[in-house]
């Protein structure tokens, strides 16, 4: 079946590095959809990024990502890491026609200072 | 815009106990969604519904029911509360296919 992949559970940066969050996924479709949500400490998930598009990068809030079916991947990235990005980063996937949305487990980044 | 609203914040329960979730959404929107939050299990789907009267089975939806009683509303009935069970439940609403999902703010549980 439909699966997402996030390879690392806790990301833990300095302030101003570079950010860089894997997300694999698995569909049989040629269609996939692929979400950023993020998740701040006793919040709800919200939407960051969104993309269908092949080799289109796609940008929001200083974050950005880019899907590429030929390898599956839709990795979130920022190039200077803030305190405030510090959160629960799910990225999800749906395919087909019923909007149910596919998990990974989540990544923590944390940015220190 | 629109709110997710979600009854009650905290919820304590006993082991066995029949206990139940509610979700309201002004946004307007077709689908709602029930999600369970575990630390480290990601969010997992327990049952959808893509219009009023609706119920569509997700990946945890085993000792779960759920109602979707009107366009605005989604309840769901955990059937026997497990001892010691502790879980964050979530609802979301969504309009159109691959739209953007809206999360409530979340029902904590807890089993004693």
């Amino acid at each position: 079946g439909d699966s997402v992949t996030q390879t690392e559970g806790l990301v833990t940066l300095t302030e101003g590095l570079p950010v860089m969050l894997n997300c694999t996924y698995q569909t049989i479709y040629s269609n996939p959809f692929l979400f950023w949500y993020v998740q701040h400490l006793n919040e709800s998930p919200r939407l960051l990024l969104k993309s269908f598009t092949d080799n289109k990068r796609t940008e929001h809030q200083g974050f950005h990502a880019t899907l590429h079916k030929s390898s599956s991947s839709f990795h979130l990235q920022k190039s200077s890491a803030q305190l405030s990005d510090s959160a629960l980063y799910y990225c999800a996937l749906i395919t087909g026609n019923t909007g149910k949305l596919i998990f990974g487990l989540g990544t923590t980044l944390q940015v220190q200072p | 815009g629109g709110i997710i609203t979600q009854t009650p914040k905290f919820l304590i329960g006993q082991e066995g106990q029949k206990l139940t979730l509610k979700c309201q959404q002004n946004f307007n929107h077709d689908t709602m969604y029930w999600y369970r939050q575990d630390s480290g299990k990601g969010l997992r789907l327990i049952y959808y519904s893509i219009t009023e009267n609706d119920l569509q089975k997700g990946d945890l939806s085993e000792g779960y029911d759920a109602s979707r009683e009107k366009k605005s509303s989604f309840s769901l009935t955990v059937t026997s509360a497990q001892k010691n069970e502790m879980a964050v439940f979530l609802c979301a609403s969504s309009g159109l296919n691959y739209a953007e999902q809206f999360f409530g703010p979340g029902t904590r549980l807890t089993v004693l």
